[in-house]
């Protein structure tokens, strides 16, 4: 089955810095890479996915990026602020499933003022 | 528009009590969710529903039961309650399948004593 490994487990930046958080995964026939964020106390918030068509997706201070040959991909986030401060989560589509997502073990992202 | 919503917020339970999660959306998804989160280990699938009437294992269903109750409504019960399912756990919905966006409720934290 798929396996979804995250790092790192903790990132503190400089505010106004950027950050990246990368993932990789095992199943070759994953197509679906979401990233949830989920703030204290709350449930996930989905705040960016790829699909395995498309090597980049962007939307405003966030990106992600899809290498599938090496099987990894990323969350980059740009000119940080202290709203961003949360715990990020990657997770892959399980490659034999339409409704099993496979979860990182998550990223608690720390902005420095 | 309340989403997803789930009770209790909070429950303490003895080894060996049964209790039943209640979740319920209000955006007319056809699947339905239930992870648990355990420190350091993301979020876990326990069962789903792909749609009213049906309900599938998911990746740690042992010691858990769920009932799709109607298209708003899917429960998960513990039927004798281990200290091992001390977790979070968070119900969610998506239009179709996981690679729709899913919708968390705020969670209930479960200790067993």
């Amino acid at each position: 089955g798929e396996n979804v490994e995250q790092h790192p487990s903790t990132l503190s930046v400089q505010e106004g810095d950027s950050a990246v958080i990368k993932c990789t995964y095992s199943d070759s026939a994953s197509n679906y890479f979401p990233w949830y964020k989920q703030e204290l106390g709350k449930g996930p918030q989905l705040i960016i996915d790829i699909r395995s068509n498309v090597g980049e997706k962007k939307d405003q201070r966030i990106a992600v990026t899809l290498n599938k040959t090496a099987k990894h991909f990323s969350l980059h986030i740009t000119e940080t602020q202290p709203e961003d401060s949360a715990v990020y989560f990657c997770a892959a589509l399980q490659g034999d499933s339409n409704y099993q997502l496979i979860w990182g073990a998550g990223t608690k992202l720390i902005i420095k003022p | 528009n309340a989403g997803v919503t789930q009770t209790p917020k909070f429950q303490v339970l003895k080894t060996g009590q049964s209790m039943t999660l209640q979740c319920a959306q209000d955006m007319n998804h056809n699947s339905m969710y239930w992870y648990r989160q355990d420190p350091g280990m993301g979020l876990r699938l326990i069962y789903y529903s792909a749609s009213e009437g049906t309900t599938d294992k998911g990746e740690v269903p042992n010691g858990y039961n769920v009932s799709r109750l109607n298209k708003r409504e899917f429960s998960l019960r513990l039927e004798s309650a281990a200290p091992s399912q001390t977790s979070v756990y968070f119900c969610a919905s998506s239009r179709g399948g996981a690679a729709d966006t899913q919708y968390f409720g705020p969670g209930t934290r479960l200790t067993v004593l």
